[in-house]
């Protein structure tokens, strides 16, 4: 059972667009939502992370949306540039399990094309 | 790479044999995690450790196992490696402290079974 769905599953943008990545997830004890970056041969690095308690949460260009009665949260990445090119993965944790597992999207390939 | 430190960082082994993975933190940080990642599943926990000798299973164990004897070290054990285990491995870190939820990612070992 995935319990997080990401789409697209790629996505080529012009320099200086928008790149929007959507995530959806099913468990409601979800409360923390990060969004991890991963260049190629390199380990995935936290870009930017948000709690339910707000709807919205931005850092430079990068930008995380969260609905939660709809159970979804995407990124925005303004303003597109050609070293943004890389894999995106959503993700989701919860408190009380301990753990904190992370539960991964399946990640979306971004090219920003000059 | 939030000071981990992943070995080997290439491996080739041959079916059958047994293999360990080591990671290494210098930030004294409570939790290590261990995912693989594989195209089209994003990437999934293996195992993890909350403390010195204090580990569980994640969604995809069966076939591995762990041991973390100092704070700083984590090590992955395939005991006898099939194919299916050829992946990327990550190593990650969390402090876990005031609330923190943030995961750290080593630079990653590829692992190839033949």
């Amino acid at each position: 059972q995935q319990q997080v769905k990401q789409s697209p599953q790629s996505l080529i943008v012009q320099k200086g667009g928008i790149s929007i990545i959507n995530c959806a997830y099913e468990n409601t004890a979800f409360d923390y939502f990060p969004w991890y970056q991963q260049f190629p041969g390199k380990g995935p690095a936290l870009l930017i992370a948000i709690r339910p308690d707000v709807s919205e949460k931005k850092e430079g260009r990068f930008t995380i949306s969260f609905n939660k009665s709809a159970k979804q949260f995407s990124l925005h990445i303004m303003d597109s540039q050609p070293g943004d090119s890389a894999t995106y993965f959503c993700a989701a944790s919860r408190a009380g399990a301990g753990s904190y597992q992370l539960t991964f999207g399946k990640g979306t390939k971004l090219s920003v094309i000059p | 790479d939030a000071g981990i430190t992943q070995s080997p960082r290439h491996k080739v082994t041959e079916t059958g044999t047994p293999v360990t993975l080591r990671c290494h933190q210098t930030e004294n940080h409570r939790y290590m995690y261990w995912y693989r990642q594989d195209p089209g599943h994003g990437l999934r926990l293996i195992h993890y450790s909350y403390g010195v000798k204090d580990t569980d299973k994640g969604e995809v164990s069966d076939g591995y196992s762990v041991s973390r004897s100092k704070t700083e070290d984590f090590l992955l054990t395939l005991e006898s490696a099939t194919s299916s285990q050829t992946s990327v491995y990550f190593c990650a870190i969390s402090p876990r402290g005031g609330g923190s939820y943030e995961q750290y990612f080593g630079p990653g070992t590829r692992l190839t079974v033949t």
